[in-house]
């Protein structure tokens, strides 16, 4: 058992790059959620997903489009990437609305020069 | 606008000695509460919540405390550990919403 897992741990893109950033839990969970943290702040809600083929926005989804094709995998991907989405990403993902319990992955360490 | 604050970036504190975290909120819809801990360079992983109906909730050495009408939350951690030493989110949540709001975290240092 996995829990949550990110792929890459760190990527550096150059302004106007797109790329993907994945994630994957095995425990069943129907919820899932990218937040960003910024040096000094909190986790933002960037986007989320209460089941397969369901996504909504988050408190900063603008810059990124997301996609829940499975229960197992929501991918964030990153069009024309930009300096202010230099950030850590986190995926996380929880069983149902009344499980408070969110499981984080290890993180993504994304660089925009 | 910060919903979920928490105004003090860092804490050390003694080994053996109680820590406690403060989180204060202001938002009268939130219902849960949850604290976080995290590691450098890991993913946060969650510690211990209260809903609002509670005024305390403890677990082993960690209790958290609520106090509605300041629309205040405290985390104390007896006796603190080396361990112990990460940054602490707070986060909150309405009723019937599944989106959490988290603070911007408290740095705790254990010192030996």
């Amino acid at each position: 058992n996995a829990g949550v897992t990110q792929t890459p741990k760190f990527r550096i893109l150059k302004i106007g790059q797109s790329m993907t950033l994945q994630c994957a839990q095995d425990m069943n969970h129907n919820y899932m959620y990218w937040y960003r943290q910024d040096p000094g702040m909190g986790l933002k809600l960037i986007y989320y997903s209460v089941g397969a083929g369901i996504t909504d926005k988050g408190e900063v989804p603008n810059g990124y489009n997301v996609s829940r094709s499975t229960t197992e995998d929501f991918p964030l991907r990153l069009e024309l990437a930009a300096p202010s989405q230099t950030s850590v990403y986190f995926c996380a993902s929880s069983y149902r609305d009344f499980n408070y319990e969110q499981y984080f992955g290890p993180g993504t360490r994304l660089t925009v020069t | 606008d910060q919903q979920v604050k928490q105004n003090s970036p860092s804490l050390s504190v003694q080994e053996g000695r109680i820590s406690i975290l403060n989180c204060d909120y202001t938002n009268s819809m939130f219902d849960y509460f949850l604290w976080y801990k995290k590691y450098p360079a890991e993913g946060p992983t969650f510690l211990i919540s209260i809903s609002s109906i509670k005024d305390k909730n403890e677990d082993g050495r960690f209790t958290v405390f609520l106090n509605k009408s300041a629309k205040h939350l405290s985390l104390h951690i007896v006796p603190s550990q080396p361990g112990d030493s990460a940054v602490y989110f707070c986060a909150a949540r309405g009723f019937g919403n599944e989106k959490l709001t988290f603070g911007t975290g408290t740095r705790l240092t254990i010192i030996p």
